[in-house]
């Protein structure tokens, strides 16, 4: 039972390279997410994805793009990664409902040296 | 401003007592739902217990109980009689029907328990 997968776990990046996160959840949700967690900050929302074909910028969208490239799977990229980039990033999928709870994958550590 | 407030950076409880965390939010929607998190050391995201706007009972799931006050605007999660596993920080998070794609997240509290 995968439920929200997401690679790599732990990468490390120069400044001025780019990379993407890879997500993908198994349970037919219709929302997924991208948070960024830095101590003390909580979760931040990069960006979000009602359903297959739409995308919205979440609290934190700048240096960050995203793809959702069909129900499965949602993708972050870093196209010019910043030391201030460097957090673990949260993939999460839920149901499109007021109630459904948000599914989290274990979580992506970037460093941007 | 800020949709979800959590005062306590850190706790510390001994091992069996009960313990309160706080959470309040902002919302000028009537419908909402209240979400608590367990992140433990290893870093996973846990969900531990829900409760809705017209929920008229507070939820509760095995030791956790959420305090829902609505015309206060609080949500704290009461763990009872906690446990060395319970170490961890708790995240408190709302979901606006209005918006319902979007889950805001306060900046967590971290719960030690004493032996």
């Amino acid at each position: 039972n995968a439920g929200v997968t997401q690679t790599p776990k732990f990468q490390v990046l120069k400044t001025g390279q780019s990379m993407t996160l890879q997500c993908a959840q198994d349970m037919n949700h219709n929302s997924m997410y991208w948070y960024r967690q830095d101590p003390g900050m909580g979760l931040r929302l990069i960006y979000y994805s009602a359903s297959e074909g739409t995308t919205d910028k979440g609290e934190v969208p700048n240096g960050y793009n995203v793809s959702r490239l069909n129900k499965r799977e949602f993708s972050l990229r870093l196209e010019s990664a910043a030391p201030s980039q460097t957090s673990v990033y949260f993939c999460a999928s839920s149901e499109g409902l007021a109630a459904g709870e948000l599914f989290f994958g274990e979580g992506s550590r970037l460093t941007v040296l | 401003a800020q949709k979800i407030t959590q005062t306590q950076p850190g706790m510390f409880v001994q091992e069996k007592e009960a313990v309160t965390l706080d959470c309040t939010y902002d919302t000028s929607d009537q419908s909402y739902g209240l979400f608590w998190y367990k992140q433990p050391s290893s870093g996973e995201m846990i969900f531990l217990i829900y409760q809705g706007s017209y929920d008229e009972q507070n939820a509760t799931e095995g030791r956790y109980s959420l305090n829902f006050q609505k015309a206060r605007k609080s949500a704290n999660l009461v763990i009872s009689a906690s446990q060395l596993g319970d170490s961890a920080m708790y995240f408190c998070a709302m979901r606006e029907l209005y918006n319902f794609n979007k889950f805001y997240f306060g900046s967590g509290t971290k719960l030690n328990v004493k032996p």
